[in-house]
């Protein structure tokens, strides 16, 4: 059984730029959720994708948007990079949309923004 | 959304058992309590979880407070690999978002 993968590692952009990241789900799993993660701090939910459709957002604005495909990987996209951006980001796949169901995580993206 | 309270940080000596508490006094009734934590340059992952009474698993066990005001994680014997951030984690069922707090810092002496 192959683990929640994403890609890149590591990236490095500057100001006002924009950036994808990429999640591959865990096999069976039909829902992923995106999070960052300051230096320090617990993660912060983005918003969860279930079954190709946005189910759920936290606090961040419209420029963090996402999209899942039909074989449930998933991408983040970020518009108009600023300096606070710069963090780690987590995917994690699941089953049935919910949060209460075990969520398995990737290794994260560590974005810096220049 | 329920608020959680974790001590920053704790420490432990190898082979010992670890109580790591978490106060989460204003969780509903139907808020199970899940339990991660995040290895160093790790995403998290899972633990156990609970609703009203104790659990046990391979990993760890989870004594719930009778008015489920509060809860324990407890590592039965602390390994150098238990070394990471535990987060305690009011979670709804059939709710969508899962909320972190700054959870507790775990270290184990040798």
């Amino acid at each position: 059984e192959t683990g929640v993968t994403q890609s890149p590692t590591h990236l490095i952009k500057t100001r006002g730029q924009q950036v994808t990241l990429r999640c591959s789900s865990q096999s069976g799993h039909n829902t992923v959720s995106w999070y960052q993660q300051a230096l320090g701090q617990g993660p912060q939910f983005i918003f969860q994708y279930y079954r190709e459709e946005e189910n759920g957002r936290g606090n961040f604005p419209p420029r963090f948007s996402g999209l899942q495909f039909p074989n449930y990987s998933s991408e983040l996209n970020v518009n108009a990079l600023e300096l606070d951006d710069s963090a780690l980001y987590l995917c994690a796949s699941s089953r049935d949309g919910s949060s209460y169901n075990e969520q398995f995580f990737g290794p994260g993206t560590r974005l810096t923004v220049l | 959304d329920a608020k959680t309270t974790q001590p920053n940080s704790m420490e432990s000596n190898e082979e010992e058992p670890v109580h790591l508490p978490c106060n989460h006094s204003t969780i509903s009734g139907t808020d199970y309590i899940h339990w991660y934590r995040q290895l160093p340059s790790q995403g998290p992952e899972y633990v156990i979880h609970g609703l009203t009474s104790n659990v046990n698993n391979r990993m760890a066990s989870l004594a719930i407070a009778e008015d489920r005001k509060s809860s324990t994680l407890i590592l039965h014997r602390a390994t150098l690999r238990d070394a990471a951030v535990y987060y305690c984690i009011p979670q709804m069922t059939g709710g969508f978002k899962t909320i972190f707090g700054a959870g507790t810092r775990l270290f184990v002496k040798a």
